[in-house]
């Protein structure tokens, strides 16, 4: 059983329509990313922080897509405005700060209408 | 680029038979390549089912196995006796052992059904 916890399961948004979602990585845990997987199986590796500082992020997340971990309160991330093509499963994960193994949690099913 | 390519699904293997799924990668910008491989069962988030972070070395978990040939630039998945609750899909993927914040490369995912 995942020990990250993301929320909520299932979200559908209308094009336009601003979607969150949240993760709270596993205790321990200080570098978490999130992970967009599309109908066809395919990851695309969105941004990683440690802590509370991003590590490295695609461009794609500097225009619509932002992401933020603060001190004390679950990770997010944000679409401003959704698209068709952001339909996916937003997968979240989480690592020690001395490994390179990722945990991920059961992510976020976003249906954009 | 970085990339994995596994073997295309889906496939449907007996159960107590013989399974491997093929994994082989691309490591161009990677100084240290380690490999995983993922596992995600009906309802179930994506769980780490092994990783080796040597080459030649062999790694395992549930009866299944894999090892780093670096001359091969391969990963392949095995198992000797599969059975219906292997049933699942499974990822290659790559990571850069140099870096502690790297992120994965994954492959396009395998679908295996055992059947009774």
């Amino acid at each position: 059983n995942s020990k990250v916890i993301q929320t909520p399961r299932y979200l559908v948004k209308g094009q336009g329509q601003k979607a969150k979602m949240r993760c709270i990585p596993e205790k321990g845990h200080p570098v978490v990313f999130w992970y967009q997987q599309n109908k066809n199986n395919e990851f695309k590796f969105l941004i990683n922080f440690q802590n509370q500082e991003v590590l490295q992020q695609i461009d794609m997340t500097e225009k619509r897509f932002s992401a933020e971990c603060p001190s004390n309160s679950p990770c997010s991330l944000e679409i401003q405005s959704s698209e068709a093509g952001d339909s996916a499963l937003y997968l979240c994960a989480s690592s020690r700060r001395d490994g390179n193994t990722l945990y991920f949690g059961e992510g976020s099913r976003l249906i954009v209408v | 680029g970085d990339s994995v390519t596994q073997t295309e699904g889906p496939v449907t293997v007996s159960e107590s038979e013989s399974l491997i799924i093929n994994c082989t990668y691309s490591a161009t910008s990677i100084a240290y390549p380690n490999l995983f491989w993922y596992v995600r069962y009906p309802g179930e988030g994506l769980q780490l089912l092994l990783k080796v972070i040597t080459a030649g070395q062999k790694g395992s978990s549930r009866g299944f196995e894999a090892t780093y040939n670096k001359e091969t630039t391969s990963f392949h998945l095995q198992k000797a006796s599969v059975q219906e609750s292997d049933s699942a899909v499974y990822y290659c993927a790559l990571g850069d052992l140099a870096s502690s914040f790297s992120k994965l490369v994954f492959g396009q995912g395998t679908s295996l059904s055992v059947v009774p």
